[in-house]
């Protein structure tokens, strides 16, 4: 199975690119990447996916290299809303494979 | 709100004991997937159903179970209780069986085991 890292926490300040990264050494050809956010209690909350190079949609970007070893998720200029914990989940389609990620506690500033 | 609905939002009970967690999924949506949170483990996945049948099983122990009934929605159930099943458990639903869709969470059951 995939074993996901990722930073335990990251402050940032609002207007600022916010760039996090998970490590998921071990990836099997067919597993995707994918992303949540979670605020306190509630549960996790579908940000974005991709399986290779760039992904874009209305609130972010996710950047997987060629060897897919990591990905990092790109927040455009965070708000104090974007304050929560964010999920990387490494997961194939059918198969045992479904991971997630310990979880980053980004914290944005004033 | 995401569209899943699960019942109790909270649960006290004590050891040993058996609890009954129901997830009602998005309305169209086929596959249901129970999670378990805990401040050690993290988010672990238990188990998927699509269209009532099992499709995948994660770190689900034996004295834990699952089913999705006709009207799709689900139950998970945990019997002879310990400390350590304290958690959030949470259901997420998606319209196909493949994993690689957004899932939509519900905002758990919290459980309290004392």
């Amino acid at each position: 199975l995939a074993k996901t890292t990722q930073p335990i926490s990251m402050d940032s300040y609002e207007g600022q690119e916010v760039n996090i990264t998970c490590s998921h050494n071990n990836i099997a050809t067919n597993d995707y990447i994918t992303w949540y956010q979670q605020f306190p209690s509630q549960g996790p909350r579908f940000i974005i996916q991709g399986y290779k190079t760039k992904v874009t949609n209305e609130v972010a970007s996710l950047f997987i290299p060629a060897d897919r070893k990591s990905s990092t998720l790109s927040l455009p200029r965070v708000s104090l809303s974007d304050t929560a914990v964010y999920y990387c989940l490494v997961a194939d389609n059918y198969g045992q494979n479904f991971v997630f990620g310990p979880g980053t506690r980004l914290s944005v500033l004033p | 709100d995401s569209g899943v609905t699960q019942t109790p939002k909270h649960l006290i009970t004590a050891t040993g004991q058996r609890v009954t967690l129901r997830c009602s999924p998005r309305s169209g949506d086929l596959s249901v997937y129970w999670y378990q949170q805990s401040l050690d483990q993290g988010l672990q996945f238990l188990i998927h159903y699509y269209n009532g049948e099992e499709r995948a099983k994660g770190n689900i122990l034996e004295r834990f179970s699952a089913q999705q009934f006709p009207d799709l929605h689900s139950e998970l159930n945990l019997s002879s209780l310990e400390l350590g099943d304290s958690a959030l458990y949470f259901c997420a639903s998606s319209p196909t069986g493949t994993r690689n869709t957004e899932a939509f969470f519900g905002q758990g059951t919290r459980l309290t085991v004392v």
